[in-house]
């Protein structure tokens, strides 16, 4: 089947404008995550969502960041008020259990 | 929480040579560590993990050692070719009843391997 898809692949938004990212995990995946990477850092985690279970937020950087997933499938990602900083590419990762995570091709946010 | 970190942070060798990049983890009860390849441009790959029950995994030009005590892991990459050259990501969790915790990831060590 398809693999995890993002959409948008490109989003440039003004500094404190709200932005929703949205992330399709692998069809069965139980376990869903995010990352951020920056230009030259590396895989920043963000939060985690594994079947049931409450998310673990522990990577979200501030209270404007916030993740769902609905139904146990589909993600988004809202970035409220964006900042300057905020600019990365946005990595959505899906795995069953305890195999690989399989990326997708993220959504490369700019904020003006 | 769990730190991960690697060394060095670029690596280049000549092609034929061996590359080897290492990665140390903070928390003793991590037990899984997979190593991930992006190439430019594309998304990250798992390419060879490693669980705490065994020292090493071989897979063809590809190995992985781990050392519990010392709390490090390190990818060996033997004959090296050009299209080795990417960013390398180890990452290590938890792994329990069947499930990963979160995943945490180094920095990355982009390799160049000269023609």
């Amino acid at each position: 089947g398809a693999g995890v898809s993002q959409s948008p692949s490109n989003k440039v938004t003004e500094k404190g404008k709200d932005v929703e990212l949205r992330c399709d995990p692998i069809s069965g995946h139980t376990a869903l995550y995010w990352y951020r990477q920056s230009l030259g850092q590396g895989l920043e985690f963000l939060i985690y969502f594994q079947g049931n279970s409450a998310p673990d937020k522990s990577g979200l950087p501030s209270d404007r960041f916030s993740a769902e997933r609905t139904g146990g499938s589909v993600s988004t990602l809202t970035i409220q008020r964006t900042q300057q900083e905020d600019s990365a590419v946005y990595l959505c990762a899906s795995s069953f259990f305890r195999t690989e995570l399989f990326f997708g091709s993220g959504t490369q946010l700019s904020v003006l | 929480g769990e730190n991960v970190e690697q060394h060095p942070s670029t690596l280049s060798v000549q092609e034929g040579d061996s590359a080897v990049i290492k990665c140390t983890y903070s928390d003793s009860a991590s037990n899984y560590f997979p190593w991930y390849k992006q190439e430019l441009g594309k998304r990250p790959q798992l390419i060879i993990d490693i669980r705490s029950n065994v020292g090493e995994k071989k897979d063809q030009r590809i190995a992985v050692t781990l050392n519990k005590t010392a709390k490090h892991f390190s990818l060996h990459i033997t004959e090296t070719q050009p299209e080795d050259s990417a960013v390398y990501f180890c990452a290590a969790s938890i792994t329990r009843g069947g499930a990963n915790s979160k995943l945490t990831f180094g920095k990355g060590i982009t390799l160049s391997v000269r023609p």
